[in-house]
């Protein structure tokens, strides 16, 4: 199976910092890469797919890049409601698979 | 608007069974590949099945192969999760999400609010 492994696992930021996130996949996946972001007791939602293409509705402030093992999930300038749980997952084998989170805390 | 709407969680002993449902609507459900994932309490996600439009390729989690059976009926618009010999580390919420293939790769666009299944005896 194909690994995921995210970083950093926490991390701590104000509102308006400009705040990226890693994604790193344990073989090759070229751009089969989608971003979500979860909020406490809700379902995730997607925020990127293809590793840099922004869903529907999704703000700008959000971009995604990378290819092959190393992506990164950027937000520009944070917003209140930003402050969730983020997770990377690949669709590069039929056996998709998450990153274990990166929660993003306010400072 | 796209609804996905899962029923059928509850508690179970180990070992025991149960079977999750999904209704779907505001979309042509015949037209899209399904899935079930899930998230222990406090756990990150973790994908489960995979079932495609016409139910001819169906993938599986290696930790439910051979316990879980997903299906579903375009006909009712719902999919389905049947969870047999159940234990305790299938504690968690069960979610249901759309597949959409676009460019490169496959996402999960829309998810339905899910439903916790608790094993414990």
């Amino acid at each position: 199976d194909i690994q995921m492994t995210q970083s950093p696992s926490s991390l701590s930021a104000s509102v308006g910092d400009r705040v990226t996130i890693t994604c790193r996949a344990s073989q090759s996946i070229s751009s089969y890469l989608n971003w979500y972001q979860q909020k406490p007791g809700k379902a995730p939602k997607l925020l990127i797919y293809a590793a840099s293409s922004l869903q529907s509705g999704v703000p700008s402030r959000f971009s995604g890049s990378g290819s092959g093992t190393d992506f990164t999930l950027t937000i520009s300038s944070l917003q209140p409601e930003d402050f969730a749980t983020y997770y990377c997952q690949q669709s590069y084998s039929t056996l998709h698979t998450f990153g274990q989170g990166t929660k993003l805390e306010i400072k | 608007e796209v609804q996905l709407v899962e029923s059928g969680g509850g508690l179970v002993k180990p070992g025991g069974s149960l079977r999750l449902s999904c209704a779907a609507s505001g979309f042509t459900f015949s037209s899209y590949s399904m899935n079930w994932v899930r998230q222990a309490p406090g756990k990150g996600l973790e994908w489960v099945s995979s079932i495609s439009s016409s139910s001819s390729y169906i993938y599986y989690a290696d930790s439910v192969k051979g316990r879980f059976t997903i299906s579903r009926d375009n006909a009712k618009n719902s999919l389905y999760l049947q969870m047999n010999s159940l234990r305790a580390e299938d504690t968690a919420v069960y979610y249901c999400a759309r597949g959409v293939t676009i460019l490169t790769g496959y996402s999960f666009d829309y998810w339905g609010q899910g439903t916790l299944v608790t094993v414990s005896s």
